[in-house]
């Protein structure tokens, strides 16, 4: 059974510090997805990474590819309150996509 | 543009009654997910479409669930009868898969339900 597991589950920090989640997992995946979920809403796509130790950048947000294409961080820089959310990681191997159980994050004013 | 519609938001009903939730996709897109979120399980596949066809129902949890899609532009989720512990949230997702990688899925604000 192929498993995404995420940490922390759970993250609770002040307005302007750093963070970093992962996805871990012990297949190999074609392509990582991360999406985020606001409260009442459903998830949004943030970013898709498909080659192994791709980096992507997305304003305060980088985000890595492991190597061997088996992981991925989400690094947040100065946080705000607005990136408060779920942040689910999901990857996909022949069209079936597994999905993680997210990190809930709060961001504190 | 409009995003993918599910209705209704939020539903209450009691044990044993029939539920039937809607999906009208993003027009266009012909892949059609149905998914239900708890915070034990996270994001759980139901079934999903392709061009209208059931492609993989395996993640519907037993016989009292049920989905269609009759054209591309609307889905059904119907549960007979309705139990407790289908109480989660109910997401529908739609895409438009390009080539061997994962596409984007685009999803519903969702619809909340809760069986007393």
């Amino acid at each position: 059974t192929q498993l995404l597991e995420q940490s922390p589950q759970f993250l609770s920090i002040q307005e302007g510090e750093n963070l970093t989640v992962y996805c871990n997992s012990s297949s190999v995946f074609s392509s990582l997805q991360w999406y985020r979920q606001e409260p009442g809403e459903g998830p949004v796509l943030l970013v898709t990474v498909v080659t192994g130790g791709e980096v992507k950048k997305l304003k305060r947000l980088t985000f890595q590819f492991g190597d061997a294409r088996k992981d991925s961080s989400l690094h947040i820089t100065a946080a705000q309150p607005g990136d408060t959310g779920l942040y689910l990681c999901v990857a996909g191997n022949n069209r079936k996509l597994i999905w993680g159980l997210g990190t809930s994050l709060a961001v504190n004013p | 543009d409009a995003g993918v519609i599910q209705s209704p938001r939020h539903e209450v009903t009691e044990m044993g009654q029939e539920v039937t939730l809607r999906c009208k996709p993003i027009s266009g897109h012909d892949y059609l997910f149905w998914y239900r979120q708890t915070m034990m399980r996270g994001l759980e596949l139901l079934i999903y479409f392709n061009n209208n066809v059931p492609i993989d129902d395996s993640g519907m949890p037993e016989d009292r669930f049920s989905a269609k899609m009759p054209n591309a532009s609307f889905s059904t989720l119907k549960i007979q009868p309705s139990e407790p512990r289908d109480s989660a949230v109910y997401f529908c997702a739609s895409s438009r898969l390009r080539g061997r990688s994962t596409g984007e899925l685009f999803f519903g604000e969702g619809s909340r339900l809760t069986v007393l």
